[in-house]
C-alpha cells in the first residue's frame, strides 16, 4: 500500500506568494492531521479532519491558514499571502479509527519563504 | 507548552550500546507512543503503551510507562549505526486543551556511532 503522499516535496516562495501544500492520506484512514515542524517550536498540530469534516483547528495559527478536505483522499493546506516565518516543515499524517491512535506520516513539504 | 518533554536533548553511544530516553508528560493519557524520524523524512510510529500497561516489548525496543510519575522511557539495545535518527514521544491528553490529539514532545536526537 502506498503511504501518505505529500506534494511538493520543496518549496521556495516570496513573502507575499500564496502556498498550496497537498495531501493524499491513506486509503480507508478517515482521519487527517496536518503538522507544522520547526526548531523553535517542534512539531505543532495544525489542523485535524475526521470524514472530511474539519474537527479542531485552534492550532492554525492565522487566517493566512486554510485547510480544505473535498474528499477521503485529498487535502489541501493554503497559505496566503506567505511571509518568511512560515518557513518550516509541513507535515501531513492519517489515523483510522481515533485521533490519538497511530499516526502515519508522510515525508513533509519543506517551505521556505523569502 | 509541549505534553511530552524528552531527555537528554541529544545522546550519543556506540554501536552495540543500549540507547535509554526519556519522556516526561504533564496530564493524564490514555496512551503514550513513541515515533522515529531520520533526518529529512517523515515521523515512523515505533510503540504504543496504554496508560493500563507497565512494560511493552517490540524487537529491540522496550517501553515503560510510569503514570505515577508521569514519565515514560524508550530502551534500544544493541544498538546499531541505522538506529541514528530523533525520537519523539506524543500523548494524547486525557482532559484539558490536549483532549482528543496528540501533543509531541521536542524529540532526543540519538546519534550511534558504527
Amino acid at each position: 500500500d502506498a503511504g501518505v503522499i505529500q506534494s511538493p516535496r520543496h518549496e521556495v516562495t516570496e513573502m507575499g506568494q500564496e502556498v498550496t501544500l497537498r495531501c493524499k492520506p491513506i486509503s480507508g484512514h478517515d482521519y487527517l492531521f496536518w503538522y507544522r515542524q520547526t526548531m523553535m517550536r517542534g512539531l505543532e498540530l495544525l489542523i485535524y479532519f475526521n470524514n472530511n469534516v474539519p474537527i479542531d483547528d485552534s492550532g492554525m495559527p492565522e487566517d493566512r491558514f486554510s485547510a480544505k478536505m473535498p474528499n477521503a483522499s485529498f487535502s489541501t493546506l493554503k497559505i496566503q499571502p506567505s511571509e518568511p516565518r512560515d518557513s518550516a516543515v509541513y507535515f501531513c499524517a492519517s489515523s483510522r479509527g481515533a485521533p490519538t491512535g497511530e499516526l502515519f506520516f508522510g515525508e513533509g513539504s519543506r517551505l521556505t519563504v523569502l | 507548552s509541549q505534553q511530552g518533554e524528552e531527555d537528554p536533548q541529544a545522546l550519543s553511544i556506540q554501536e552495540g550500546e543500549n540507547a535509554t530516553m526519556n519522556c516526561s508528560y504533564k496530564t493524564s493519557i490514555n496512551n503514550l507512543q513513541w515515533y522515529r524520524q531520520n533526518s529529512g523524512r517523515g515521523l515512523v510510529h515505533l510503540i504504543l503503551i496504554r496508560s493500563n500497561e507497565r512494560e511493552k516489548h517490540s524487537g529491540r525496543l522496550r517501553v515503560t510507562l510510569d503514570t505515577s510519575k508521569k514519565s515514560s522511557s524508550l530502551l534500544i539495545t544493541a544498538s546499531r549505526a541505522a538506529d541514528t535518527a530523533s525520537y519523539f514521544c506524543a500523548t494524547d491528553g486525557a482532559g484539558g486543551t490536549s483532549y482528543g490529539k496528540l501533543t509531541f514532545g521536542q524529540g532526543t536526537i540519538l546519534t550511534v556511532h558504527p
